[in-house]
C-alpha cells in the first residue's frame, strides 16, 4: 500500500460506544496529524505528532484520545461522543514541521466519516 | 479576526474561462502557502505551494503571492468541468510551528 490509509471509512456509533480510528502512512514521513472537517467550516487541526511525540493538542475535548505508537501509525480513540462530533476525520502526514523547506506539505488520507447517534 | 479567509462561493465560471480564487491571511510573518483541491466526498489534494512573492505557474494553474498585502490567489486558465471542486487555501504561520491553518474553502463550479 502507498500513501496514507485510514480505516474505517465510515463509522456509526452511539454516544456510549468506544471506537477507534486508524491511520497508517507509507511515505516515510515523520509527522502525523488529525483534522476534523465539518460542513461549511474550515479544517480544524486537532492533534500533531512529530517523531511520535505529541506537539499539538488544539484544545480538543478529552473524549478524543490520540495515540501514536510510531511514526507510521496514528490512532484516534473515541468514547462518549456527542452528536455534534459527527464529521469527517482526516489523517495527514508530512515529512516534518519545518515550513521554510516544504517539509510541512500535507498528504491526506481518504478520511473516516463518523456519525454519532 | 479569522487567520485565513476565503469567499465560500459558489464561484461559477463558464468552461474555458479563467477562474480566480482569492485568500487573505492575518499575519505578516507567514512562510508558506498552499492550495488544495477537494472533490465532493474526497480528501484534499495538493495543487500548488508557493513560498515567495510573485507568480508560480504549473500547467493551467498559477499561484500569486503578495506578502505585503497578505493575500494569495489561484488562477485556473481554460477552466474545465473537471475543475469543479472546493479549493482550500492553507497558510503556515511562522509563530505556529509550521502547522497549516486552512480557510473554509471556495466552491468552484465550471459550467459546460
Amino acid at each position: 500500500e502507498t500513501g496514507v490509509t485510514q480505516t474505517p471509512r465510515h463509522l456509526v456509533m452511539g454516544m456510549t460506544n468506544k471506537k477507534s480510528l486508524k491511520c497508517e502512512q507509507h511515505l516515510g514521513h515523520n509527522a502525523m496529524y488529525w483534522y476534523k472537517q465539518s460542513a461549511k467550516k474550515p479544517l480544524e487541526l486537532m492533534f500533531v505528532y512529530n517523531f511520535k511525540e505529541q506537539t499539538e493538542n488544539n484544545s480538543v475535548p478529552s473524549r478524543f484520545s490520540p495515540e501514536c505508537p510510531n511514526s507510521s501509525h496514528l490512532f484516534l480513540h473515541l468514547h462518549t461522543l456527542q452528536p455534534e462530533d459527527s464529521a469527517l476525520y482526516l489523517c495527514a502526514s508530512s515529512l516534518g514541521l519545518a515550513s521554510d523547506s516544504g517539509a510541512n506539505v500535507l498528504t491526506f488520507g481518504a478520511g473516516s466519516r463518523l456519525t454519532v447517534l | 479576526q479569522k487567520e485565513v479567509e476565503q469567499n465560500s462561493g459558489p464561484l461559477s465560471v463558464p468552461e474555458g474561462a479563467i477562474a480566480s480564487l482569492n485568500c487573505t491571511y492575518s499575519d505578516r510573518v507567514s512562510q508558506s502557502f498552499f492550495w488544495y483541491r477537494q472533490y465532493s466526498g474526497k480528501s484534499p489534494e495538493l495543487i500548488m505551494s508557493i513560498y515567495s512573492n510573485g507568480d508560480k505557474e504549473d500547467g493551467r494553474f498559477t499561484a500569486q503571492l503578495n506578502k505585503a498585502s497578505q493575500y494569495v490567489s489561484l488562477l485556473i486558465r481554460d477552466s474545465q468541468p473537471s475543475d469543479s471542486a472546493t479549493y482550500l487555501c492553507a497558510v503556515a504561520f511562522y509563530n505556529q510551528g509550521g502547522k497549516l491553518i486552512f480557510g473554509q474553502g471556495t466552491e468552484l463550479s465550471v459550467k459546460p
